[in-house]
């Protein structure tokens, strides 16, 4: 399956410590997503990357958060000094602006919980 | 991106056509209706996407009205596991983010 791969799949921590998600998009896809869930809600965007360039970022991703796609490939998206309200699931999405089709393909997601 | 509207929840019966709607009113002349479906503990699907003529792929059909106001999702025969949150998006082809919203919830009913 060439699908967007994420990891962990759940990550259980406690307030305060730091975690760390994986994103690996689509092979050749030049944008790559971070959206996260809460209950009841649609996911909301957090930040975007074509190529290596981080190119917008959302008021949700707080200084706390970082992201980072190194090589223009994969991406990890950590977050510091976890508080409970960042219980969420965290997905992303990648895609490709340089086909006529530019639909974007999420992963399953990475479900954070904050205890 | 332009924001839509779409009713919180719908029902419909097995093997019946589901018909989903979505109003779009300040949709730009650039910008393409997305349709994403999101089953529950899942990241949500690419169903399908049109600008201005009505669509249709092995998972559904698009209906775009001419004045582009408004677009109609339809699952021709709905099973059990169409169940799912649908979201309606617009957003210009390179555009930036996908903006979801809070989508339908659609139950197929045995």
């Amino acid at each position: 399956d060439t699908g967007v791969s994420q990891d962990p799949r759940h990550k259980i921590t406690k307030r305060g410590q730091n975690v760390t998600f994986r994103c690996d998009p689509i092979s050749e896809h030049n944008r790559l997503y971070w959206y996260r869930q809460t209950l009841g809600q649609g996911p909301e965007f957090l930040t975007y990357f074509q190529n290596e360039a981080q190119l917008e970022k959302s008021r949700l991703l707080s200084d706390r958060f970082s992201a980072e796609r190194p090589k223009g490939s994969f991406s990890t998206l950590e977050i510091q000094r976890t508080e409970q309200g960042d219980s969420a699931m965290y997905l992303c999405a990648s895609s490709s602006e340089e086909r006529v089709n530019t639909e974007a393909f999420f992963g399953q997601g990475t479900r954070l919980t904050v205890v | 991106d332009a924001k839509t509207t779409q009713p919180p929840s719908m029902d419909c019966a097995e093997g019946r056509a589901a018909n989903l709607p979505c109003n779009h009113s300040t949709i730009s002349g650039n910008e393409y209706v997305y349709w994403y479906r999101q089953i529950h503990s899942q990241g949500p699907q690419y169903i399908i996407h049109g600008l201005k003529n009505n669509e249709t792929n092995e998972m559904a059909s698009l209906i775009i009205t001419e004045d582009r106001k408004s677009s109609t999702l339809i699952l021709p025969h709905a099973t059990l596991r169409d169940t799912a949150v649908y979201y309606c998006i617009v957003r210009a082809r390179t555009g930036n983010q996908f903006y979801f919203g809070t989508g339908t919830s659609l139950t197929v009913i045995p």
